[in-house]
């Protein structure tokens, strides 16, 4: 089993709708989560950390479940610039301080 | 502006030649870097710790003769793939731990994309 496993769509999403998606991780020591953003050949920039109580940043919320393991993302009112893939990112855990990215969940924004 | 620069952005070369990508943390000093590769339509696998001053770490299944990594200061560490063959061919990417707002944050370069002809 994959350390960090995510769908990897692509979620096909029309501009303006909510689009949610999991992220399971196999650790249960892990400590940090991330949400990363990465472009068709570009590097990851962080999107947002995900704290225990659940955070929001503008249009996008990330959640974290303990209990289940899994972290969301849920983005609402997509804009068609919303198009890219989300990298889930743990630290700790398993592989020690290293981040331990999942494969990613490609987005759709269509008009 | 870039917290981290890498370069080149991208690079082609003849099989068996090696290849040097460096790494620079900008307006900070990195005594940890960390270097990973990507696959097309893959993940982020991470390769290597760099550590200033002393030998990289390597994660298993990673040649450290091939990937030659060296991070002699505070704000650099250099990639070498040497021998290159085209299953080498990839996306390299580094990453640096900074202090932003939000505490500490990884910071990753832009890349290089290397084709092996």
């Amino acid at each position: 089993r994959k350390e960090v496993e995510q769908d990897p769509g692509p979620f096909n999403v029309p501009e303006g709708a909510t689009v949610a998606f999991n992220c399971t991780y196999s650790n249960s020591a892990s400590q940090s989560f991330f949400w990363y953003r990465q472009d068709c050949r570009k590097e990851p920039k962080l999107l947002m950390s995900v704290y225990s109580s659940g955070n929001e940043d503008g249009r996008f919320t990330a959640q974290l479940n303990r209990a289940s393991q899994y972290i969301s993302l849920l983005i609402r009112d997509s804009k068609l610039s919303d198009s890219a893939t989300y990298l889930c990112v743990v630290n700790g855990g398993a592989a020690g301080n290293k981040l331990t990215f999942g494969g990613g969940t490609r987005v759709l924004v269509k008009p | 502006g870039a917290v981290v620069s890498q370069h080149p952005s991208w690079v082609i070369c003849k099989s068996g030649t090696s290849v040097k990508i460096e790494c620079r943390s900008l307006d900070f000093q990195a005594t940890t870097m960390f270097w990973y590769r990507q696959f097309p339509k893959q993940s982020l696998m991470l390769m290597a710790t760099s550590n200033e001053g002393s030998k990289a770490t390597y994660e298993q299944g990673v040649e450290k003769d091939k990937f030659l990594i060296n991070h002699a200061s505070l704000t650099l560490s250099t990639l070498t793939v040497t021998s290159a063959h085209p299953e080498d061919s990839s996306f390299y990417i580094c990453s640096a731990e900074g202090l932003s707002r939000s505490g500490n944050t990884i910071y990753f370069g832009e890349g290089s994309w290397l084709t092996v002809v």
